[in-house]
């Protein structure tokens, strides 16, 4: 059974481009997260889906972030305009568990981001 | 609001016992988990506990005490391997937070 995938694995950029991170949950599973992690800050939960819908984005750190999940296999997380201060390792988790799904979620490979 | 303290690092050898502890303050418990991340690798789930007590996955066991806001993750028969960054989670929706991970080194 595949993991959680994660696309790209690593995207450098410069400074106001648009950077779009892709994520596909593990199949069947109700809850995917979107994290930032950072050597400063640790490991912070952007937003979470349960069944498609987005049920608080309020770790969204500016309006500049942005997320989707149009389908049950595919999620995006969108920044526009990029900032060198966004520069970490995004994860995407899937869980199996809707609504209770926080304490057990597999997690993707990462994508490092560097904008420049 | 939720917040976690855990040692910043851990040192022992191959073959050993460590215990990394970990504890909260939350508005709303939900139990706490562990995880697991190796340099430049992701966090992996090792194990969650909703009630009091002690849980055994192998050689990792999980404790939880929920009047003393505590916890910790013990790692029995150490392998090189073990060496990674382990971290507790408490609370839920967006009030859910991951400690600041405990570096463990396992030495030969």
């Amino acid at each position: 059974d595949a993991g959680v995938i994660q696309s790209p694995r690593h995207e450098v950029t410069e400074m106001g481009q648009e950077v779009t991170l892709r994520c596909k949950p593990i199949s069947g599973h109700n809850s995917l997260f979107w994290y930032r992690q950072t050597m400063m800050r640790g490991l912070e939960l952007l937003i979470y889906f349960n069944n498609n819908v987005p049920i608080d984005d309020s770790g969204m750190p500016e309006d500049r972030f942005s997320a989707k999940m149009p389908n049950a296999s595919f999620s995006t997380l969108k920044i526009q305009p990029s900032e060198p201060r966004d520069s970490a390792v995004y994860f995407c988790a899937s869980s199996p568990l809707a609504g209770q799904g926080f304490y057990e979620q597999y997690f993707g490979p990462g994508t490092r981001l560097t904008v420049t | 609001g939720q917040s976690l303290e855990q040692p910043s690092e851990v040192t022992a050898v191959e073959g050993a016992i460590v215990q990394i502890n970990c504890t909260y303050q939350t508005s709303g418990f939900y139990g706490l988990s562990w995880y697991q991340q190796h340099d430049g690798g992701a966090p992996t789930f090792l194990s969650y506990n909703g009630l009091d007590g002690l849980e055994e996955t192998g050689r990792f066991s999980s404790f939880l005490s929920r009047s003393d806001s505590y916890g910790y993750l013990l790692l029995q028969e150490l392998q090189m391997k073990d060496s990674a960054s382990y971290f507790c989670a408490v609370g839920r929706g967006q009030n859910f937070v991951f400690g600041p991970g405990t570096r463990l080194s396992v030495l030969p």
